[in-house]
């Protein structure tokens, strides 16, 4: 079976400082691993994904991921957290041979000016 | 601009009515999803067509029905619809292989 935890429904942190979104995955085979941001009333944009190579994954608006075999986790991170970054974010895992991905619960990201 | 399109944005439907919810894309992508977003429930996945002319079921296909009329079009239809229905609807695309989903901007759908 595959599936996706992100434990925190919420996750507050003060403008300038580092954030961390946590994920985890369980997939038979290889994972595809993907970040997504929802604004208010929007559709879901694609942040970075892991497919691949280095650990380490660079995305749009400063974010980046960090992919760990072992803990089964992908961790969205940002060095310094900008009000704008608050929205909804949305981890979701295909595994190599199927063609459909599953999304986690979301997790809502507050950044206090 | 190019993406995903969805029809209508909102809608309010009383129980047992019936409404079909369109989607299009317009990027040549192979494989199109619908999805619905429930508050704690992230998206669940309720049908996909993985190429023109074949559909399969996704976590929660009760009480919908798709249709993939053509490479760019994916239907969505409520035969009967029911409260627990109420839902925001997403559809989205993907061009295959190690490519994520373009998302459409949603249908925000009430059963009362």
């Amino acid at each position: 079976a595959q599936s996706v935890a992100q434990p925190e429904d919420q996750v507050n942190v003060a403008e300038g400082n580092p954030l961390t979104v946590k994920c985890t995955y369980s997939v038979s085979g290889n994972p595809y691993l993907f970040w997504y941001v929802q604004y208010p009333n929007r559709g879901l944009q694609f942040l970075l994904k892991y497919i691949t190579g280095d650990n380490l994954v660079k995305g749009s608006y400063g974010f980046e991921a960090e992919f760990n075999k072992s803990q089964t986790s992908f961790h969205l991170k940002k060095p310094s957290a900008l009000v704008s970054d608050s929205a909804l974010y949305f981890c979701a895992v295909r595994a190599e041979n199927f063609n459909k991905f599953y999304f986690g619960s979301g997790t809502k990201l507050n950044v206090k000016p | 601009n190019a993406g995903v399109t969805q029809t209508p944005k909102f809608q309010v439907l009383k129980t047992g009515q019936s409404m079909t919810l369109q989607c299009a894309q317009d990027m040549n992508h192979n494989s199109m999803y619908w999805y619905r977003q429930d508050p704690g429930m992230g998206l669940r996945l309720i049908y996909y067509s993985a190429s023109e002319g074949t559909t399969d079921k996704g976590e929660v296909p009760n009480g919908y029905n798709v249709s993939r009329l053509n490479k760019r079009e994916f239907s969505l239809r409520l035969e009967s619809a029911a409260p627990s229905q109420t839902s925001v609807y997403f559809c989205a695309s993907r061009e295959g292989g190690y490519y994520g989903y373009t998302f459409g901007s949603g249908t925000r759908l009430t059963v009362v």
